[in-house]
């Protein structure tokens, strides 16, 4: 079964710093798909970016992109130029297609803290 | 934002006492997920349904049952809640496969 790893629970940077979140998964498919979620402390899931594992070329939306490494199995997420807003906890997410029909695994989540 | 209503928003109730949580979308998706949200664990996936009266089962399955009767409306019922099923869960719903889940707001369920 596909497995999903974000390897720091926590994080913290300044606001206007850069940070990077980890994650790593565990696949023998080569097409799949990869996502970013944000859930700050109002509960909603919140798409962050979204990553297509057939495309080379790395996703960005604003301050956020990613570094997708699909030998290594990596998918991390950058943030530019954080904001108090970005603090919340983010979930890596893996999309393939187990046993006939499409699921989507979550990793255990990385808490984002951002310091004034 | 994508029209997901998931009622009720909190329950507190008994252990053995049978539960429905709904979720109601007004996008015509085809696909519908139930996910419990545990400190630690991230999201697992219950149950999932991928056209009318068409459900599977997800990672952590027992103890619930599923139903979807039309596009719009997904159900999740627990026969006889037990203190572990004391969770956050969410519904979400996506176009097609590779497409981001749009996620309701969450459903507090608490069994003493």
């Amino acid at each position: 079964a596909q497995t999903v790893t974000q390897s720091q629970p926590e994080m913290s940077v300044q606001e206007a710093e850069t940070v990077t979140l980890s994650c790593t998964y565990d696949t023998s498919e080569s097409d799949y798909y990869l996502f970013w979620y944000k859930q700050p402390p109002s509960r909603q899931m919140i798409l962050v970016i979204r990553q297509e594992a057939y495309k080379q070329q790395n996703a960005t939306e604003n301050r956020f992109s990613v570094n997708f490494q699909k030998a290594a199995k990596s998918f991390s997420l950058k943030i530019s130029d954080s904001q108090l807003g970005d603090a919340a906890m983010y979930f890596c997410a893996y999309e393939g297609f187990q046993g006939g029909s499409e699921k989507l695994v979550f990793g255990k989540g990385t808490k984002l803290t951002v310091n004034p | 934002d994508a029209g997901i209503t998931q009622s009720p928003r909190h329950k507190v109730t008994e252990t053995g006492t049978p539960v429905t949580l709904r979720c109601h979308q007004t996008e015509n998706h085809r696909y519908m997920y139930w996910y419990r949200q545990d400190p630690g664990h991230g999201l697992r996936l219950i149950h999932y349904s991928y056209g009318v009266k068409d459900t599977d089962k997800g990672e952590v399955s027992d103890g619930y049952s599923v139903s979807r009767s039309k596009t719009e409306d997904f159900l999740l019922t627990l026969e006889s809640a037990t203190s572990s099923q004391t969770s956050v869960y969410f519904c979400a719903i996506s176009e097609s496969r590779g497409q981001p889940q749009h996620f309701g707001d969450g459903t507090r369920l608490s069994i003493l």
